[in-house]
């Protein structure tokens, strides 16, 4: 079965940075765009990254661009995302998603989702 | 970017009823929108994408409608497990630019 295993979050002050993990398994990882979702606690969804499955192609939220980083390694089934510079505002549990787009679904659709990793950023 | 607007923000219905819960989208999204359940401390879960198709495993008493800016998620008959989150999404922008609605809290009456 799918499984998205988040790790890498913790407790950071305010301009540290930090690197998540997404470990993946259950289905072909190299044959699939992913992304990054965040939500701060209480709060709603918010779209940050993406990558393309060959990890040629990376587009980003505006709240983020130019401070996180999306990476992935297809030989070890995992996405990454360093976080640079973090902010108090970063405070979020952190989740990655699966694309499922092919010639049925359209991409920005996510149908798998890890549990998440939650991001503290304090002082 | 494209804001989607959901409403209500809390809708109180009781199991076994109806409820319907509404998107509006800032500008059209075509066809591209996707609605997700999640639940205290869990996940999203897809439900629909594409404006009108259940995701696998989503029971038939989940549906979608709509095109362009005005979209539905309706429930039909309330089961104890469907009382969660809501939220809307968007995938039409180009480049990728997703955004999500606010959430509407599905409710026990």
């Amino acid at each position: 079965q799918v499984q998205l295993v988040e790790s890498g979050g913790g407790v950071v002050q305010p301009g540290r940075s930090l690197r998540l993990s997404c470990a993946a398994s259950g289905f072909t990882f190299s044959a699939y765009d992913m992304h990054w979702v965040r939500q701060a606690p209480g709060k709603g969804l918010e779209w940050l990254t993406v990558i393309s499955y060959h990890g040629s192609n990376k587009y980003y939220g505006d709240s983020v661009k130019g401070q996180f980083i999306i990476s992935r390694d297809n030989s070890k089934n995992t996405l990454y995302l360093q976080m640079n510079s973090l902010r108090v505002e970063d405070t979020a549990v952190y989740y990655c998603a699966r694309d499922p787009s092919s010639a049925h679904v359209n991409p920005g659709v996510f149908d798998y989702w890890g549990q998440g990793t939650l991001v503290t950023v304090s002082s | 970017e494209i804001v989607l607007t959901q409403s209500p923000a809390t809708l109180s219905v009781s199991p076994g009823e109806r409820a319907t819960l509404s998107c509006r989208a800032s500008q059209s999204v075509s066809s591209n929108l996707a609605w997700y359940q999640q639940k205290l401390g869990q996940a999203p879960r897809l439900l629909i994408y594409g404006a009108s198709t259940r995701a696998t495993g989503i029971p038939a008493r989940f549906s979608g409608n709509g095109s362009g800016t005005d979209f539905t998620l309706t429930i039909s008959s309330l089961q104890s497990e469907d009382f969660a989150v809501y939220y809307c999404q968007q995938s039409n922008s180009w480049p990728p630019l997703y955004t999500f609605g606010q959430g509407t809290k599905l409710e026990i009456k």
